[in-house]
């Protein structure tokens, strides 16, 4: 089936510094990927659809000059959370989309803001 | 978008068989429906899907009525590891369209000894 790695699985940083995520599909290609967020005991919320090649479109609320979305190939799309805060501390995952293996998820990273 | 409903928490015991319903009352002609499965700190993990009717597979089943504004997640025989946020999910898997997912809370089952 398909895998999509998520790296790093966990990451600490100061206030104001930026933190980049990785979301890799192997051995399949994505044209579309989805970056979520989940904050403790609550759903996955929606931030943001990464399509290769192209502007990633946010969801409402989201602001797309701190989390930074480059979707440049077809296996790697990357979220960059910019001049991080300790509100930006959660649960970060991603998700490609195929036609062949419907939705395939990350094993998400854990954000930690100090 | 199709919105589903689902018990926010269940109890039941290792050995027994778990049921959980998810309602999703709008569901599309072209929806399906999906759970998934997710422990804490891990991406969400693909159950089963299914369109109509009964799917069956190695690890679970999902009965779904003719009318499809309803499904049912039936897990066999449950061990302590199946504690985890159960999510079900309707929409066009397939991405053809419409292809964004709603997430609803979950059902967070706790399995006991």
């Amino acid at each position: 089936g398909a895998v999509v790695s998520q790296h790093p699985s966990r990451v600490i940083c100061k206030s104001g510094t930026s933190v980049k995520i990785e979301c890799r599909s192997l051995d399949f290609q994505a044209t579309t990927m989805f970056w979520y967020r989940q904050f403790p005991k609550k759903s996955l919320m929606l931030m943001a659809t990464s399509n290769e090649g192209s502007k990633a479109t946010y969801e409402q609320g989201v602001e797309k000059d701190k989390f930074l979305i480059n979707h440049a190939s077809l296996t790697l799309s990357t979220l960059t959370v910019t001049s991080a805060h300790p509100e930006d501390s959660s649960f970060y995952i991603c998700s490609t989309l195929t036609e062949y293996y419907g939705y395939t998820f990350g094993s998400g990273t854990r954000l930690t803001v100090v | 978008l199709a919105k589903t409903t689902q018990p926010i928490s269940m109890d039941s015991y290792e050995g027994q068989e778990v049921n959980i319903t998810c309602s999703h009352n709008n569901i599309a002609t072209n929806d399906y429906i999906t759970w998934y499965q997710q422990f804490p700190s891990q991406g969400p993990r693909f159950i089963i899907q299914g369109y109509k009717t009964k799917v069956t597979n190695e690890v679970a089943s999902l009965f779904i009525p003719a009318d499809r504004k309803s499904s049912t997640l039936s897990l066999p025989r449950v061990s302590l590891s199946d504690t985890a946020v159960y999510y079900c999910l309707v929409g066009d898997m397939k991405g053809d369209s419409n292809y964004q997912l709603i997430w609803g809370a979950g059902t967070k089952l706790i399995i006991k000894p």
